[in-house]
């Protein structure tokens, strides 16, 4: 089976720093992406990780290890407009498509 | 401003009728899948479409789900007869896929938002 966890829900100060943890377990592994998601409307792409490490872009970064099954997202300089659901996804297999996403975790940034 | 384009953005319907959701992928785009999200289940991968070709459906249920894509600017989504239960937001998304683990973007309709009475 396919099982991919993230925390259900992250409240945080703008300004602060936020890190959104998403652990998987699958039957395949060929890369690992962080959509966002505001209420109401449709996921958008955020990063990408198919090797260990750390890939920054802007105010977001995501990690991966591949051994501990385990990534996470980290928001810095967190701003309202970052209150949405972050959805971690994970393509299964080496040729086609076949994604699994994770339940989402919403995040609440608070003045 | 390329985008995925779903229609209709709603639709409430009635049990035992016919429902069909219409995508038009971004042009040139290879690939076009077709996810079911709830407040349950999360996000659900539904099928896929490579190349025009159905490369794997096997999300959706099959006695009452069929998708198709007639060409490359229309990709069709299903539901005979619906079910309440089929209650969701479907959302097409498409993408230009390299194959390996290149860095293949999805880009997401705005969806459909489907409610079965």
């Amino acid at each position: 089976g396919q099982n991919i966890d993230q925390p259900t829900e992250m409240t945080a100060t703008e300004g602060a720093i936020v890190q959104i943890n998403c652990t998987y377990q699958t039957s395949g592994f060929n890369g690992l992406f962080w959509y966002q998601q505001h209420a109401g409307e449709a996921p958008t792409f955020l990063s990408y990780n198919v090797l260990d490490g750390l890939e920054e872009k802007g105010r977001f970064s995501s990690f991966l290890s591949r051994s501990k099954g385990y990534s996470y997202l980290l928001l810095k300089e967190l701003q309202m407009k970052d209150s949405a659901s972050y959805l971690c996804a994970v393509r299964v297999d080496n040729y086609g498509q076949n994604f699994v996403f994770g339940p989402g975790t919403r995040l609440s940034v608070l003045p | 401003d390329a985008r995925v384009t779903q229609t209709p953005r709603h639709k409430v319907t009635e049990m035992g009728q016919e429902v069909t959701m219409r995508c038009q992928p971004i042009l040139g785009h290879n690939t076009v899948f077709w996810y079911r999200q709830t407040m349950m289940q999360g996000l659900e991968l539904l099928a896929y479409f490579r190349n025009r070709a159905p490369l794997d459906d096997s999300g959706m249920p099959k006695d009452r789900f069929s998708a198709e894509m007639p060409d490359a600017t229309l990709a069709t989504l299903k539901i005979q007869p619906s079910e309440p239960r089929d209650s969701a937001v479907y959302f097409c998304a498409s993408g230009l896929v390299l194959g390996g683990g290149s860095r293949d973007i999805q880009y997401f309709g705005a969806g459909t938002r489907l409610s079965v009475l």
